[in-house]
């Protein structure tokens, strides 16, 4: 089946550098991809909707600046942390939808961000 | 808005045991709803979903239905397997948006034991 894969699966990195996550769609096209963020014993929140060619649309409280998408091919999209600060620590997971029906949606493994 | 509350974990349960987790929501109109696993080291999976009121939704011995009345979506297996140890999310999809506009709960814990 389509698979979603997801990188790193965990970082750890000083306050104020900035941090890149890729997402890959492996053997489909994605012109849509979701980054999802989960904080421990809370549900995940969607973020933002990538798009490809397009800019990234955010939800509400969501930093636009903070949190930079990028989303240059049908296969890969990227969430890259900008000036991280140890309350941007949290687990972040993006998904894409099937493209030829966009019903289901495949998830990457997710990457565990933490900034000391 | 909308949201999602699942029955807090975590759950232990020996093999063969029946399993319910709870899941009710809160949304306008009619949203279809979802239940993901996640097994260790894996992403998200779609174990089963309904999209309208009265739907049972089944996959692996899984099964939940869509209760409009008391806006819920229960997960239920007869008998869990070892294999079963995951976590559950149940999730929701507001009426006429892409499917992937999800609303998560917060996840179960599941482990089965031998």
């Amino acid at each position: 089946g389509a698979v979603v894969s997801q990188h790193p699966s965990w970082v750890i990195c000083k306050s104020g550098t900035s941090v890149k996550i890729e997402c890959r769609s492996l053997d489909f096209q994605a012109t849509t991809m979701f980054w999802y963020r989960q904080f421990p014993k809370q549900s995940l929140m969607l973020m933002a909707t990538s798009n490809e060619g397009s800019k990234a649309t955010y939800e509400q409280g969501v930093e636009k600046d903070k949190f930079l998408i990028n989303h240059a091919s049908l296969t890969l999209s990227t969430l890259t942390v900008t000036s991280a600060h140890p309350e941007d620590s949290s687990f972040y997971i993006c998904s894409a939808p099937d493209r030829t029906t966009n019903e289901k949606l495949f998830f990457g493994s997710g990457t565990q961000l933490s900034v000391l | 808005g909308d949201s999602v509350t699942q029955m807090e974990g975590p759950v232990t349960l020996s093999e063969e045991a029946f399993l319910t987790i709870n899941c009710t929501y809160t949304a306008t109109g009619y949203p279809s709803l979802f239940w993901y696993v996640q097994y260790p080291g894996e992403g998200l999976q779609l174990l089963l979903k309904a999209t309208k009121a009265d739907d049972k939704g089944s996959n692996k011995g899984f099964e939940a239905t869509y209760r409009k009345e008391t806006t819920s979506f229960h997960l239920e297996k007869g008998s869990v397997q070892v294999s079963d140890s995951a976590v559950y999310f149940c999730a929701l999809s507001p009426s006429g948006t892409s499917y992937g506009k999800l609303t998560f709960g917060q996840g179960t814990i599941l482990t089965v034991h031998p």
